[in-house]
């Protein structure tokens, strides 16, 4: 069964305090690893996806790296509006031909503190 | 380009009684994926459809069903409503062409049941 874990579950950081967050899985067969942000009351909006260990993504203040068993988003001096909850998810290669399904960890609420 | 909508944002029930939600994916996007968020659980998949079959589906009880129609759009329905059913339901778009399989979340449908 594929699992997602997700740590810190909350993380408290002040604006310009660069911080990692962690995101660990077992799966069988990683066909990418997805991380999303999430505000109070939406859906998840994309950030990344990663497909290889070693693989690297950037966008604005936030940096993604996978390993054979983890991934970390780097968040490097953070301001208020990166405040939201930060979301991991794993596509297997088992999910079925073509299958999308993600399997998600409960993850980390970021609030950043002018 | 519009994104993922879904409709009604916002609902309320009560026990014994059934639902219907909708959501419309990105403009060209074949496959739909429905996710169910609790504060407990997290997000965990509930189905996914492709050119209006059925690919893939989570473990969650037959009360649970959906259907995908000819331009794409998608309605999933909850019969015998149980308060535990109270939830954000999600729905999820993908391009499915190419190597772009990034899902594309819509705002959700806060459920309540009473």
């Amino acid at each position: 069964e594929d699992q997602v874990t997700q740590s810190p579950e909350a993380l408290r950081l002040q604006e310009g305090e660069s911080s990692s967050l962690n995101c660990s899985y077992t799966v069988s067969g990683l066909r990418g690893l997805f991380w999303y942000r999430q505000d109070p009351g939406k859906g998840p909006e994309f950030l990344f996806t990663l497909y290889s260990a070693g693989e690297e993504k950037e966008k604005e203040r936030l940096k993604a790296t996978l390993t054979k068993k983890e991934s970390f988003l780097h968040i490097t001096a953070p301001k208020p509006e990166d405040s939201a909850t930060y979301l991991c998810a794993v596509r297997a290669a088992y999910s079925g031909a073509g299958s999308y399904q993600l399997t998600f960890g409960k993850g980390t609420k970021l609030s950043v503190i002018p | 380009k519009a994104g993922v909508t879904q409709t009604p944002r916002y609902l309320i029930k009560t026990r014994g009684q059934q639902v219907t939600l909708s959501c419309s994916p990105i403009s060209g996007h074949r496959s739909v994926s429905w996710y169910q968020q609790t504060p407990g659980q997290g997000l965990q998949f509930l189905f996914e459809y492709f050119s209006e079959t059925q690919r893939n589906k989570g473990n969650f009880p037959g009360r649970f069903s959906g259907r995908q129609f000819s331009n794409s759009r998608s309605e999933m329905n909850v019969s015998t409503l149980e308060l535990g059913d109270s939830a954000l339901y999600l729905c999820a778009s993908s391009l499915t062409s190419g190597n772009d399989d990034t899902q594309y979340f819509g705002p959700g449908t806060r459920l309540t049941v009473l």
